[in-house]
Formats: structure tokens, sequence, C-alpha cells
């Protein structure tokens, strides 16, 4: 059964830096995988998609990587605004028909001023 | 501008009562989901459908109905056999024919049980 994790589930980082959040599947045998970004009490904003033939995805300052071998995606957002704060999820797409998408809990995410 | 539309935002449920939420796509979408959200936890999925007058159960059926009368729409139904429905639901499509399969999502609708 596909289990997909991300830890930590809170980081706080000051303005300006760098920072990294991680998404992990226990199944290689994904189609694509998909983060997201909630702001409180809103829906889920689509963020970057990888294909699973892909290594990845960048859209501005967000950078995404996947490696099916090991499990694995990371998101990478560069020079951190106040205004990124908001939680953020990772999903894996098991087919390619309308089949189960897996979510993670998210990691939420607070950038200091 | 295309997009979901969730109704109501919030809404509020007496014990025993059956509430409908809807979820209209004007994106061409075959697909559409709903998925159900409790703090601190991922989502869960509730149904899906592929296509008009099709769907299926997901992870966490059991006290919901759907239906898939026409393309557009994809309504859920909490019925009185879901004993803990408070929670943050969200209804979401995705196009079948698209090689990229981006799920697109609602704001959401709040329900509690008074």
């Amino acid at each position: 059964k596909q289990e997909v994790t991300q830890i930590p589930a809170a980081l706080s980082v000051p303005e300006g830096e760098n920072l990294v959040l991680n998404c992990s599947f226990t199944d290689s045998a994904i189609y694509n995988l998909q983060w997201f970004r909630q702001d409180p009490g809103k829906g889920l904003t689509s963020l970057l998609l990888i294909q699973s033939s892909q290594r990845e995805q960048t859209s501005g300052r967000l950078n995404a990587s996947l490696d099916k071998s090991s499990g694995r995606s990371t998101l990478y957002i560069a020079a951190s605004q106040p205004g990124d704060s908001a939680t953020y999820l990772c999903a894996v797409r098991l087919g390619s028909s309308a089949s189960k998408i897996i979510f993670g809990s998210g990691t939420r995410l607070s950038i200091r001023p | 501008d295309g997009g979901i539309t969730q109704s109501p935002k919030y809404l509020f449920r007496k014990e025993g009562q059956n509430v409908t939420l809807s979820c209209e796509q004007n994106l061409n979408h075959d697909a559409m989901y709903w998925y159900r959200q409790d703090p601190g936890q991922g989502l869960r999925l509730i149904y899906y459908s592929q296509i008009v007058n099709d769907f299926q159960k997901g992870d966490i059926a059991e006290g919901y109905s759907v239906s898939r009368e026409k393309k557009e729409s994809f309504p859920l139904t909490v019925t009185s056999a879901q004993k803990n429905p408070t929670a943050f639901y969200l209804c979401a499509s995705s196009s079948k024919f698209s090689g990229a399969n981006v799920l697109t999502f609602g704001a959401g609708s709040r329900l509690t049980v008074l």
C-alpha cells in the first residue's frame, strides 16, 4: 500500500533563507507527483507537477525534484519570503486514469520577517 | 475564468440531517474527486468519477453519496450515517486527456455539526 510522508510537520525559517521540503513515498511505481500549497481555510493551489519520467521541474523560485528509486521528492524554495508561509502538500498519482491520488499530511511553513 | 466552484463555503448541520455540497467545474475536465481534510491530516479520498453516470468509492465512502449526472457537476451528500462529518471538504478535477493530469481544486466547504 502506497504511503506518502512529509517530515517535518512544521518548519520556521527567517526570511531570505533557501529551504527544502521533503516528501517520501513507499512504492516507486508512481505515475506522477504534484506539489501543492494551501493557505489556511483555503483550497489547494498546484505548484509543480513532475511526471514519473522526469527528474525535476522549475517555476520561478521553486524547484521540485523526483528520485523514484529512493522514493523521494524535494521542493526547494529559494530566497524565502513571508508570503511563502503556508502548508505545502505533496501527492502521488498511482495511474494514468482517474485513479487514486495519495496525499501526504503536509509541512506547515512559517517564514519569519 | 475557468475553475471549480464549491458551495456553500460554510455549512452547519444538525444531528440526523442530510446535507449536500455542490461542486461545479467549467474546465471541461472528465474526472472529478471529493476529498475530506481533518486538522493536521492529509486529504482522504471519499469518491471519484471518471465519466458521467459513473463513480467509484474512495477510502472513506461510508456515510457519503454522490451523483454525476452532468460532466460539470459532482455533488456530495453527507448523510446522517456519517458519524463524524465535521471537516473541510475539497472538490477537485483533472483532465483525462491531459498528459499532465494536473489536479485542480475548489476553495472548499467547511461543514460543522451542531
